[in-house]
């Protein structure tokens, strides 16, 4: 089982504000950046945020990230259909030494 | 444009081997650390292994050390995956990554790997 924890599941209606949480220790997030994959049933998995909150080039601004301490976030705003998708976080576990996922997030758009 | 491009999966028996394949193009393939990372059916991402630009260095999830082998020819802009002792929970579908251990940057569509006799 991972040990990063985010809930199951968070759905909002079009243009609101979504947030996915993503737990961890001292040994993962804690002491190493934190990136944010999206995983769509047709395409291939998409970064969307790296190093905590940085967005690669091409990524809405839509999309944003922060960390505190063993936690991280991510905000979708302006909700869309096509954000309708599983989100992981993930990092480096130190203690594992092993690049270690979230339990995933679903996402709906109501 | 960045692409991975994998392929090799298929029906594989409970103990048998398999080897899978990614081609890169678009970057330096060279120049990169790549990893595999799974997805087994209904379940979350799991990082697999990864390799240094040489080759020379290779990582893996307690899960599959001396069972897979990670490697690469970089004259062939090629990451390769063969694995042995293949078990029921080493089904799924398995992603080429560009990346080592920060971030995973680029990603393949994957290539489906079934365990089943």
């Amino acid at each position: 089982q991972s040990v990063l924890t985010q809930p199951p599941s968070v759905s909002a209606a079009p243009g609101q504000k979504v947030t996915i949480s993503c737990s961890g220790s001292s040994s993962n997030i804690g002491n190493n950046y934190v990136s944010w994959y999206q995983l769509l049933p047709t395409t291939a998995p998409k970064l969307l945020i790296y190093e905590n909150k940085e967005r690669p080039s091409g990524i809405t601004d839509r999309f944003s990230g922060s960390k505190s301490g063993t936690s991280a976030t991510l905000d979708i705003t302006g909700l869309q259909t096509g954000d309708e998708a599983d989100y992981f976080c993930g990092t480096w576990d130190s203690t594992l030494s092993a690049y270690v996922f979230g339990t995933g997030t679903k996402v709906t758009v109501l | 444009e960045v692409q991975l491009v994998e392929s090799g999966g298929g029906l594989v028996q409970p103990g048998g081997s398999v080897r899978i394949s990614c081609v890169a193009s678009g970057f330096i393939f060279s120049g990169s650390w790549m990893s595999w990372v799974r997805q087994a059916p209904g379940k979350g991402l799991e990082w697999v292994a990864n390799t240094n630009q040489a080759g020379s260095d290779k990582y893996y999830v307690d899960s599959v050390k001396g069972r897979f082998t990670i490697s690469r020819d970089n004259a062939k802009n090629s990451l390769y995956l063969q694995m042995s002792s293949l078990r029921a929970e080493d089904a799924g579908v398995y992603y080429c990554v560009r990346g080592g251990s920060r971030t995973f940057d680029y990603w393949g569509q994957g290539t489906l790997v079934t365990v089943s006799s």
